[in-house]
């Protein structure tokens, strides 16, 4: 089975200042990870994935995230934050072997001020 | 908008009553999740159809819930006798062949009295 932490359940920020939301995971197996947005009252998106390949990747708008197998960790991070970044993420891990259910964290809101 | 709908978008019941929740999932996506949320908790998974073959369930989904995909299209979830520890927020996804990526409805928050 797998599970995942979000070590962080609020994160206040700046405008422009950078940011890093914490996730780390536990599996016996190889995983995919994700995180997903909540916007307020809407519905999940996806924001990035990693399946294989680069450990790091990237999302349209500016989030990336880093695949770590020894720390078993995929931090999300954006160098200058936006007040529409506001919002809450999900960190999200599955089996790697047959994509499959995701088992998610608590979230994380990130509160952008202005 | 991911195009999976979920219908209704909010349902308040009171307890002891069956409700049913519709999932229209993106048309050429053949597998279909549901997802419990609880407020300050991520999403947990309830149930798996591939095609119209219900082929995961959660120890979560206890007797009273029951999850239906007639022909492999829409989905439907029943809660019978509702309790007020099912007030949640209940989530579709359905997945792309191509790209394995679960795309989400927008959720019925579900509020039992």
């Amino acid at each position: 089975a797998q599970s995942v932490t979000q070590l962080d359940s609020q994160v206040p920020v700046f405008e422009e200042a950078p940011v890093e939301l914490r996730c780390n995971y536990s599996s016996s197996v190889s995983v995919y990870l994700f995180w997903y947005v909540q916007y307020p009252n809407q519905g999940l998106q996806l924001l990035l994935k990693y399946l294989s390949g680069s450990t790091l990747v990237e999302s349209i708008n500016g989030f990336e995230a880093e695949f770590n197998k020894s720390q078993t960790s995929f931090h999300l991070r954006k160098p200058s934050v936006h007040i529409s970044d506001t919002a809450e993420y999900f960190c999200a891990v599955t089996r790697g072997t047959s994509y499959g259910k995701l088992t998610f964290g608590q979230g994380t809101i990130l509160t952008v001020h202005p | 908008d991911t195009g999976v709908s979920q219908d209704p978008r909010h349902k308040i019941t009171k307890r002891g009553q069956n409700v049913t929740f519709r999932c229209d999932p993106i048309s050429e996506h053949n597998r279909l999740y549901w997802y419990r949320q609880t407020l300050g908790q991520g999403p947990e998974f309830l149930t798996y159809f591939q095609n119209e073959a219900q082929l995961e369930k959660s120890r979560l989904l206890s007797d009273r819930f029951s999850a239906e995909r007639p022909k492999g299209s829409f989905s439907t979830l029943e809660i019978q006798r509702t309790e007020q520890g099912d007030s949640a927020m209940y989530l579709c996804a359905s997945v792309s062949r191509v790209t394995d990526t679960q795309y989400f409805g927008p959720g019925t928050r579900l509020t039992v009295l």
